[in-house]
């Protein structure tokens, strides 16, 4: 098991540039999450998935945020028109519930650092 | 809604000694689990420990214990013989999602 991996590291783009980011998670955990996290700052959520159903969507996320786990596997986020707020950390991380049917220890990725120009 | 608060945003310690991190949170919800993770500078976040709220006995791990008042709605962090790669942002959580904003720990050789 090689954790939670995150696709790209570093991602620096134009505003109003789309972007797309990539999560695999640890292959037996059935849920997926992604957070935004700002320098100094805790984790903030964004959304999560069950498998391949999206649970869950914060109110802060705007309709210019989207995320898909079409196969209940790996997952993308996608930030269209980029703007210079959107620059940020986007933290994926990875849990199952098969155990203890409940909120169980996430696994966190490295992280994909966005910069908007 | 869940609220998480950490209200040290940053802490110092000598090696050796014992340190306490302050976590409460706000909840109507009788069953739910907390957490604390750590973040060392440029790292991957990982789990500390865990605490199930229906469990009365704190947990431990090693070096690490936590004080879980469930009335008073508290979840401390305690940190015994500090070591210098404790040295960290150290996050609670409730449940799976709420994060509070952090507590920036530095170990002093």
């Amino acid at each position: 098991d090689t954790g939670v991996s995150q696709d790209p590291r570093h991602k620096i783009t134009k505003r109003g540039q789309n972007v797309t980011f990539r999560c695999d998670p640890i292959s037996e955990h059935n849920r997926l999450y992604w957070y935004r996290q700002t320098l100094g700052q805790g984790p903030e959520f964004l959304t999560y998935f069950q498998n391949e159903a999206q649970l869950e969507k914060s109110r802060l996320l705007s309709d210019r945020f989207s995320a898909e786990r079409p196969k209940g596997s790996f997952s993308t986020l996608e930030i269209q028109r980029t703007e210079q707020g959107d620059s940020a950390m986007y933290l994926c991380a990875s849990s199952s519930t098969r155990t203890s049917g409940s909120a169980d220890t996430q696994y966190f990725g490295p992280g994909t650092r966005l910069t908007v120009l | 809604a869940q609220t998480v608060t950490q209200s040290q945003p940053e802490m110092s310690v000598q090696e050796a000694e014992t340190v306490t991190l302050s976590c409460t949170y706000d909840t109507s919800e009788n069953n739910y689990y907390l957490f604390w993770y750590k973040q060392p500078p440029s790292r991957q976040m990982i789990l500390v420990i865990r605490q199930e709220a229906y469990k009365q006995q704190n947990a431990t791990e090693n070096r690490f214990s936590v004080n879980f008042q469930k009335a008073a709605k508290s979840f401390s962090l305690k940190i015994s013989d500090s070591q210098l790669g404790d040295t960290a942002m150290y996050f609670c959580a409730f449940n799976d999602m709420r994060f509070g904003a952090g507590t920036r720990l530095t170990v002093k050789p």
